[in-house]
């Protein structure tokens, strides 16, 4: 069964750069997974902020980016605001049309 | 505008059945591949099936396989999901998605299914 790995929780200061990963039980995280990052606040629907690796959705500013770190996909915040602090998810693609999502990472900006 | 409109949510017994839907527009329904992601109370997300533009291509999680059907009528720019022997562990928001191959582009606001007796 795969399995997809992100860190539950972590903080960041206003103004910090923080980054969040995405991790696979069978393997390492290239980019034929399609790395995908989204975030989603209380009550509201996801948004994506990074496709295929290290794309940017549009209308998402250049502090967000996307990247293989080592064995992980990750996506990184610089000059981290209040508003950032969301849940960010990651997503691979495994194959044969199935996607898997990660478990999510609660930012806390403080 | 992309618009993604869910609908077809509420509260089912478990053993029942249920069909959402999802009104598209703002692009070329027919054209692009979509997908039902879903998210239990205070859980994360779990991509649940993915149909390609024709409908011809359909894939399922795990969790799912043989009990629920993805479909799509490109013309209604319509997409479907019918629930056959739902179970507590179904209760989500079930969300609608359109894919721009890889990225999973334009989400909608989801429509919340509840099995419960």
């Amino acid at each position: 069964q795969t399995v997809v790995t992100q860190e539950p929780s972590l903080s960041v200061s206003p103004g910090g750069t923080v980054t969040l990963t995405c991790a696979l039980n069978s393997g390492s995280v290239s980019g034929g997974y399609y790395p995908g990052w989204f975030r989603q606040t209380p009550g509201q629907a996801p948004r994506t902020l990074i496709y295929n690796t290290n794309t940017r959705s549009s209308g998402v500013p250049d502090r967000f980016s996307g990247s293989i770190l080592g064995n992980k996909a990750a996506l990184s915040i610089t000059g981290a605001q209040a508003d950032d602090e969301s849940d960010y998810y990651c997503a691979l693609y495994v194959g044969s049309g199935i996607w898997v999502f990660g478990g999510g990472t609660r930012l806390t900006v403080l | 505008e992309v618009q993604l409109l869910e609908s077809g949510g509420g509260l089912v017994e478990p053993g029942g059945s249920l069909r959402i839907s999802c009104s598209a527009s703002g692009f070329t329904f027919s054209n692009y591949g979509m997908t039902w992601v879903r998210q239990a109370p205070g859980k994360g997300l779990e991509w649940v099936s993915g149909i390609g533009n024709g409908g011809g291509e359909r894939c399922y999680a795990d969790s799912v396989k043989g009990r629920f059907i993805i479909s799509r009528d490109n013309s209604k720019n319509t997409l479907y999901l019918q629930m056959n022997s739902l179970r507590a562990e179904d209760t989500a928001v079930y969300y609608c998605v359109k894919q721009r191959w890889p990225a999973f582009d334009y989400w909608g606001l989801g429509t919340l299914v509840t099995v419960s007796s």
